[in-house]
């Protein structure tokens, strides 16, 4: 089975509009994080999110977990034409009883275009 | 604001080929990683390295696969022979030894197997 699977796969918008982006998983989780990666450069860390958390602020960021649905999803709001990206939810699980190593487990990605 | 450093930025090799790519971790973490990314797909978890030990690997991660920590600051990858399937960014991450603290990704190398 796969962690952190976003949808939409792809998402277009205008400049000012919200962007809503999901992500589900499928095992229990210590947290879910959320990166982004500008075309074929780094990834940069957006926001963490920890398994007993259900929402966080972080600028125009917002993020949701609903760990009964084993879901996430992060909202940006106001969106700008420089937030045009790919976001990642990345899952890390949660190792009951054992050591955890901090392994995250990536999603396809939503490819996020925002235009001016 | 201290960051990974990940070198060469960009590495093209013949098939058969060792290569060896390069990582400079955040000074103060202790757990360190290897992911890659295949071009257009998603990153996937190579090997994490905590106390001068692999602590996880993943079935990508063979024995044509090998990290190392030679000097206390940098933390290499090293493929013996590399095949035209094992071209990818490469990205290396770090993090400090509290649970539930982020990964801090390095900037990639992009390694071209020819």
């Amino acid at each position: 089975s796969q962690q952190g699977e976003e949808d939409p796969q792809a998402l277009s918008i205008q400049e000012g509009e919200n962007a809503t982006m999901n992500c589900s998983y499928k095992t229990s989780i210590n947290n879910l994080q959320w990166y982004r990666q500008n075309s074929g450069r780094g990834l940069v860390h957006l926001i963490l999110i920890r398994s007993n958390e259900r929402e966080k602020h972080s600028g125009r960021l917002r993020v949701t977990l609903d760990t009964s649905k084993k879901s996430s999803s992060l909202l940006i709001t106001a969106s700008r034409a420089a937030d045009t990206a790919s976001y990642f939810c990345a899952a890390r699980r949660s190792n009951a009883g054992g050591t955890s190593y901090g392994k995250l487990t990536f999603g396809q990605g939503t490819i996020l275009t925002v235009h001016p | 604001e201290p960051e990974v450093t990940q070198t060469p930025s960009h590495q093209v090799t013949q098939m058969g080929q060792e290569v060896i790519l390069r990582c400079v971790p955040i000074s103060n973490h202790l757990y360190f990683y290897w992911y890659r990314q295949i071009l257009g797909q998603k990153v996937e978890f190579l090997v994490s390295f905590y106390n001068n030990e692999i602590s996880e690997k993943s079935e990508i991660f063979d024995d044509q696969f090998s990290v190392e920590r030679p000097d206390g600051s940098n933390f290499t990858l090293k493929i013996r022979s590399t095949k035209l399937e094992d071209s990818a960014m490469y990205f290396c991450a770090s993090r400090v030894r509290q649970a539930n603290t982020e990964a801090f990704f390095g900037q990639g190398t992009r390694l071209t197997v020819v």
